[in-house]
């Protein structure tokens, strides 16, 4: 069964204080991995997908990287408006497209 | 180019009463998925619709609860019976390929 694991549960910033999330994967196959960012009360918004290992995507204060265990979200100088949950999701080869998500790290950033 | 929509984004029932949360996907999709989410917790695969076919219905309780989506309008999870447990954020994802999946606002069910 497909597994993914985050870490930190929370974290908390100072304003311009840079750090990354982890994403534990296990997977039989990796067909793609998500991030997606929550704010409360509404949907999940999407961020990134990462096919291959090596791969790195960016996107503002954001970095993604892929390796064959595991994902990294490196947020470079966050702002007090990157506060958020973070939620990391695989999809598997083989069968259909079923995604399994991580319970997300809640992201704090204190101006 | 409209997002997923789904209504209405705040649902009261009493116990016992039926409870039936729409999901619009984004234009040109074929894929919805539903995930429960309570506070503080990660998303739950609830079950995985195309047109006119459940793909996957694993993560659904057996009773009470169906899904559909049918050739035209939209896709409907509904939930008979309600009990206070099934108070919830329920999301509905779409997907036009193999990829990424768009989510919707979510309803917001809370059950008196």
């Amino acid at each position: 069964e497909d597994q993914v694991t985050q870490s930190p549960e929370a974290l908390r910033l100072q304003e311009g204080e840079s750090s990354s999330l982890n994403c534990s994967y296990t997977v039989s196959g990796l067909r793609g991995l998500f991030w997606y960012r929550q704010d409360p009360g509404k949907g999940p918004e999407f961020l990134f997908t990462l096919y291959s290992a090596g791969e790195e995507k960016e996107k503002e204060r954001l970095k993604a990287t892929l390796t064959k265990k595991e994902s990294f979200l490196h947020i470079t100088a966050p702002k007090p408006e990157d506060s958020a949950t973070y939620l990391c999701a695989v999809q598997a080869t083989g069968g259909y497209q079923k995604v399994t998500f991580g319970t997300g790290t809640k992201l704090q950033v204190i101006p | 180019n409209a997002g997923v929509m789904q209504n209405p984004r705040h649902l009261v029932r009493r116990r016992g009463q039926e409870a039936r949360l729409r999901c619009s996907p984004m234009k040109g999709h074929s894929h919805v998925y539903w995930y429960r989410q309570l506070p503080e917790e990660g998303l739950k695969f609830m079950v995985y619709l195309q047109k006119e076919n459940i793909i996957d219905e694993s993560g659904m309780p057996k009773e009470r609860f169906s899904a559909e989506f049918p050739k035209e309008g939209p896709s409907i999870l509904r939930i008979q019976q309600v009990v206070r447990g099934d108070s919830a954020a329920y999301f509905c994802a779409s997907q036009g390929g193999p990829n990424e999946q768009f989510f919707g606002p979510g309803t917001r069910l809370t059950v008196l």
